[in-house]
């Protein structure tokens, strides 16, 4: 069975860094795109950008491009989004999810960003 | 980037009745690479349809996909009240890989 199992919720600070993690099992990690999904409160889904794990060639949405780092570990199986420098907007949930149309997700990580 | 237009915002419907989604693209999604997905409250999105008219695994026949280019369509047939939920379509032919801004089923 296919499982993206990410990290639990976070509550930060402006200003502060963060960098979440989903953890893949169930089929050959390296070899499938893992994307990442921003969700904000009652809105809808926003594409941050994609990362294939074999080689790390990674794509970002302008949106997002120079806010969040993607990233992944295959040894680990495990793919990440970090920020150096969080904001208020950057409260949402984040969700992870495989291949380039997401078959399967993660279960969201719920990131709180107030002072 | 290629932007993804719903219709309508919200569908007020009746379980037992068909429902018709619309997704129309700014510009030609290639190969038909367009998806949808349902999302329940509290829940992560699940997916439907991709290659816009092939179902996912486990997904039932009364969700059908269709349409080419600039306009896509998700029917639902036979309404069962598990059914009302936010619909969203996606273009993965093209980077970024859009959402729509989904559309809300509800009773």
């Amino acid at each position: 069975e296919v499982q993206l199992v990410q990290s639990g919720a976070e509550v930060k600070k402006p200003g502060e860094s963060l960098k979440i993690s989903c953890k893949g099992s169930g089929y050959d990690f390296s070899t499938w795109w893992i994307a990442w999904v921003r969700q904000t409160p009652g809105k809808g889904l926003e594409w941050i950008g994609i990362i294939f794990p074999a080689d790390s060639d990674t794509r970002y949405s302008p949106s997002f491009q120079g806010q969040v780092t993607i990233s992944a570990d295959k040894s680990l199986s495990t793919a990440y989004l970090q920020w150096s420098s969080l904001k208020a907007s950057d409260t949402a949930i984040y969700y992870c999810a495989r291949h380039n149309y997401l078959i399967d997700w993660g279960q969201g990580t719920l990131v709180t960003v107030s002072s | 980037e290629i932007v993804l237009t719903q219709s309508p915002g919200t569908l007020s419907l009746s379980p037992g009745e068909i429902a018709t989604l619309s997704c129309r693209a700014s510009q030609s999604v290639s190969s038909n690479y367009l998806a949808w997905y349902q999302q329940k409250p509290g829940q992560a999105p699940r997916l439907l349809i991709y290659g816009a008219s092939s179902r996912a695994t486990g997904i039932p026949d009364r969700f059908s996909g269709s349409g080419s280019g600039t306009g896509f369509t998700l029917t639902i047939g036979r309404l069962g009240p598990d059914d009302f939920a936010v619909y969203y379509c996606q273009q993965y032919s093209s980077s970024p890989y859009t959402f729509g801004q989904g559309t809300k089923l509800e009773i």
